[in-house]
């Protein structure tokens, strides 16, 4: 149980284009998932908190407007990344919370997606 | 804000030994913690999650301690295979609920 899925798992694309990553939880309703940024032998760095139904809470220094997160239903959070450039490619992963019985909110997370700008 | 250290960044080991994993954490006041697998170019696996009243857990061969007034972590895998060549990120939750990560220990077990 408790499966997250990232779509694409990898997109490369011209600089200027949009794209739009999206991540679902397959097993399980989650009221909030989470985005994560990570460089080459870096951390994950939040970048921004996805609740359903409202407006999502970005993270000191994330463009709000570069950065797009939709998270339409309780199982289905988007990312799109609006006129990217190549500084935007990295690794970006998503997490969806549930009340697992470990922890209140665990989160679950996805397999990641790669995203390469020319 | 909370910082999350791990030590070392890159571990090399023979296969069959034991192994110790560390991860400090600046702020006492956390939830839980929980160490995770990351494979080259893949999403997290989740190892083990302590909660903030726990001392340790264990699966298999993993052991992970925790003292929470000093800050630290320790992840114990005991008998490394190959197979346990992978980047490990300690993480740690907060009041907020968000998870802080450590930049992880990159560990190669040598056939």
């Amino acid at each position: 149980g408790a499966v997250v899925s990232q779509h694409p798992s990898w997109v490369i694309c011209k600089s200027g284009t949009s794209v739009k990553i999206e991540c679902r939880s397959l097993d399980f309703q989650a009221t909030t998932m989470f985005w994560y940024r990570q460089f080459p032998k870096q951390s994950l760095m939040l970048m921004a908190t996805s609740n359903e139904g409202s407006k999502a809470t970005y993270e000191q220094g994330v463009e709000k407007d570069k950065f797009l997160i939709n998270h339409a239903s309780l199982t289905l959070s988007t990312l799109t990344v609006t006129s990217a450039h190549p500084e935007d490619s990295s690794f970006y992963i998503c997490s969806a919370s549930l009340n697992s019985g470990r922890a209140h909110n665990e989160q679950f997370f996805g397999p990641g997606t790669r995203l390469t700008v020319l | 804000k909370q910082e999350v250290t791990q030590i070392p960044a890159a571990l090399s080991v023979p296969e069959g030994e034991n192994l110790v994993l560390n991860c400090s954490f600046t702020d006492s006041a956390i939830y839980n913690l929980q160490w995770f697998r990351q494979d080259p170019g893949k999403g997290l696996t989740s190892l083990l999650l302590i909660q903030s009243s726990q001392r340790e857990q264990t699966s298999g061969r993993l052991n992970a301690s925790l003292d929470k007034s000093s800050g630290r972590s320790t992840l114990y895998i005991a008998a490394s295979q190959p197979g346990d060549s992978a980047t490990y990120l300690c993480a740690v939750t907060g009041g907020s609920e968000k998870l802080v990560f450590g930049k992880g220990t990159k560990l190669t077990v040598n056939p």
